[in-house]
């Protein structure tokens, strides 16, 4: 168990709806990822924050946002969904945001599996 | 840009077979390279990791050593058991340490 906390497990819901994804990092660290896996694009980068500001963007459409709360939690929120959304979304979380020269370990939650039918 | 590029799978072995899953990578900067390992309907776990040219990354009898001179991070283990079945990511941190830029993932099952 990492200690990183996803909700929920598995969604499945109609093309064109909203879907809200949750995610609680490990206690004390101060950054989220969000990275979604599917079998074509393989596991990709979306965003990260780090202690309520988003400080990294990567492959993330603009029909998905992502906001960190005071509580350091975090929602991806997808929108206006598509067949091509239906993928595993991870969130993982470290201590730190990074920055050259550091690392800091990400840890990973079990996933989202969301199905878009 | 980062990126990884693995070798393909599946792999498919016998128990206490010999294991390498081969890894190369591109980053600007000064990546720190990982290894994770799926296993089924589970999440990703940290297998191993180097910050460092030459840094040989070691856990549960698999390892990997950053060859910056080659730009590869080749995963290997000297006799697989059939736990170890799972899908093994090489992943690097590019120069900016802050997201991780994943290969494709390669399958590994191992018969008894």
């Amino acid at each position: 168990d990492s200690g990183v906390t996803q909700t929920p497990k598995h969604l499945i819901t109609a093309t064109g709806q909203r879907v809200t994804l949750r995610c609680s990092p490990r206690s004390g660290d101060l950054s989220v990822y969000w990275y979604q896996q599917s079998l074509d694009q393989g596991l990709q980068f979306l965003i990260q924050y780090y202690n309520g500001e988003e400080r990294a963007k990567g492959n993330i459409l603009e029909r998905f946002s992502a906001q960190q709360f005071p509580d350091l939690h975090s929602e991806l929120n997808l929108s206006s969904l598509e067949l091509g959304d239906s993928a595993l979304y991870f969130c993982a979380s470290s201590p730190l945001g990074g920055g050259q020269g550091l690392y800091y370990e990400q840890y990973f939650g079990p996933g989202t599996r969301l199905t878009v039918t | 840009g980062n990126s990884v590029t693995q070798m393909e799978g599946p792999v498919t072995l016998s128990e206490e077979a010999f294991l390498t899953i081969n890894c190369t990578y591109t980053a600007t900067g000064y990546p720190s390279l990982f290894w994770y390992v799926q296993y089924p309907g589970e999440g990703l776990q940290l297998l191993l990791k180097a910050t460092k040219a030459d840094d040989k990354g070691s856990n549960k009898g698999f390892e990997a050593t950053y060859r910056k001179e080659t730009t590869s991070f080749h995963l290997e283990k000297g006799s697989v058991q059939v736990s170890d079945s799972a899908v093994y990511f090489c992943a690097n941190s590019g120069g900016s340490n802050y997201k991780l830029t994943f290969g494709k993932g390669t399958l590994l099952t191992v018969n008894p």
